[in-house]
């Protein structure tokens, strides 16, 4: 149980353009999600944290109007990187929490975004 | 503020040998602290946590850590290591308000 999904696990786009990753909470229902950004070979840093139906709350330093995230229901979060630049290329890892069961958060395998 | 400091940045390790992955934390209230994996291309797989009751804490396949207050530290270990062990180590500390902290990682290689 606890399966949480993302799409696409690959994504390759020019710059300018905006690209939109999907993180599924697949047997549960995901009253919060989180998405993480990962630089090679460096740790996870939290971006935001988003709860069903309500807008989501960035980190410091993180850009709400490039990193658009809806969740507009219990088992979906989108992450939607607009006017990509290469510098936003990285590794996006979503996860996702039943906080009316437990605080124990489930990652999904993650989104590897190339801006060319 | 929470924070967590691993140590080693890479472990290598022969095949059937122990392993020891070191973490310290600070946090200015008693900490719930995890330990992750990460295979490549794979998503986190939570190892095992601490969360205030018994400080020596057995996660899945033969992982343990133990939690010491007196010096903050929260060190992962194994006692034979397997081939297939090789990956990334996350410590990792609650900061409150659900959100995770994560170390820099430790990524151990384990030789034939």
């Amino acid at each position: 149980g606890a399966v949480v999904s993302q799409h696409p696990s690959r994504v390759i786009c020019k710059s300018g353009t905006s690209v939109k990753i999907e993180c599924r909470s697949l047997d549960f229902q995901a009253t919060t999600m989180f998405w993480y950004r990962q630089f090679p070979k460096k740790s996870l840093m939290l971006m935001a944290t988003s709860n069903e139906g309500s807008k989501a709350t960035y980190e410091q330093g993180v850009e709400k109007d490039k990193f658009l995230i809806n969740h507009a229901s219990l088992t979906l979060s989108t992450l939607t990187v607009t006017s990509a630049h290469p510098e936003d290329s990285s590794f996006y890892i979503c996860s996702a929490s039943d906080l009316r069961d437990s605080y124990e958060q489930y990652f999904g395998p993650g989104t590897r975004l190339t801006v060319t | 503020a929470q924070s967590v400091t691993q140590l080693d940045s890479h472990v290598s390790v022969s095949e059937g040998t122990p392993v020891l992955l070191r973490c310290n934390y600070s946090s200015s209230y008693s900490p719930s602290l995890f330990w992750y994996v990460q295979h490549p291309n794979k998503g986190l797989q939570l190892l095992l946590k601490y969360t205030s009751a018994a400080t020596l804490v057995k996660g899945i396949n033969g992982f343990e850590a133990e939690f010491k207050k007196s010096e903050t530290s929260f060190h992962l270990t194994k006692p034979s290591a397997h081939m297939s062990d090789a990956a990334e180590y996350f410590c990792v500390v609650s900061g409150g308000y659900n959100k995770l902290i994560f170390g820099a990682g430790t990524r151990l290689a384990v030789h034939p």
